[in-house]
């Protein structure tokens, strides 16, 4: 079936790095856009950024856009997001999404991966 | 802010029809692009409930229902039941600098 399976939650200190990966199966992997969006806790959604699997095209939010990466790896139909210079306020609930058939949204989620940050 | 704004709460009894509106602006919405709707039931990811304005994924029960005039959006829930009670999000496309993905504030719906 159609799923999305995220790499497990982490902990990490203020100025540290993560990167959270985001395994794909039950679709063709390379004809579909991926989202990364997060959650703090108590919070909304936010959208962090877009890849394209096809060519690995990206689009990202503008106030994450110097310190977020979104990469692919086709062999292992896995989407990667990577985020610089933690800081408190990155805590969240982090998901990535398949860009639905028509585009512009997210029609299959994976079930979230906690990245918390704390001195 | 939001780009898109929606209520803080909405609620019901059983069996009612409530609806959650979503207001944007000539940017997004009024711009022509498409309106979604996510629900989040609590402690799990959000699930796609309504694309393109008015379309329901499979499996998603003919309850819920979408529409879009102008620079608004709304969803409907009809016959509502216990298991509705979740936080409700719209997303839109974005064409100004504030991003590309927007997202409303959210929605709580609760069943009284």
């Amino acid at each position: 079936q159609v799923e999305l399976v995220q790499s497990e939650a982490e902990e990490k200190r203020p100025g540290a790095s993560v990167k959270v990966s985001c395994k794909a199966s039950g679709f063709t992997f390379t004809t579909h856009g991926f989202f990364w969006v997060r959650q703090a806790p108590g919070q909304g959604l936010e959208w962090m950024g877009w890849i394209s699997a096809y060519n690995g095209r990206t689009n990202y939010a503008q106030n994450l856009r110097d310190r977020v990466t979104l990469t692919t790896d086709t062999s292992t139909r896995t989407v990667y997001m990577e985020l610089r210079r933690l800081g408190s306020d990155d805590t969240a609930v982090y998901y990535c999404a398949r860009e639905g058939p028509s585009y512009y949204h997210m029609d299959v989620w994976g079930r979230g991966t906690t990245v918390t940050v704390s001195s | 802010q939001s780009v898109l704004t929606q209520p803080p709460s909405v609620s019901g009894a059983p069996g009612q029809r409530v609806t959650i509106s979503c207001t944007g602006s000539s940017s997004n919405i009024g711009a022509g692009f498409h309106i979604h709707w996510y629900q989040q039931l609590p402690g799990t990811a959000p699930k796609l409930l309504i694309y393109d304005n008015s379309n329901r994924p499979s499996g998603v029960p003919d309850r819920f229902s979408g529409s879009k005039s102008g620079t608004s959006a709304s969803l409907a829930i009809s016959g509502l039941q216990a298991e509705d009670e979740a936080d409700y999000y719209c997303q839109s496309y974005d064409s100004s600098l504030s991003g590309f993905y927007v997202f409303g504030p959210g929605t709580k719906v609760t069943v009284l």
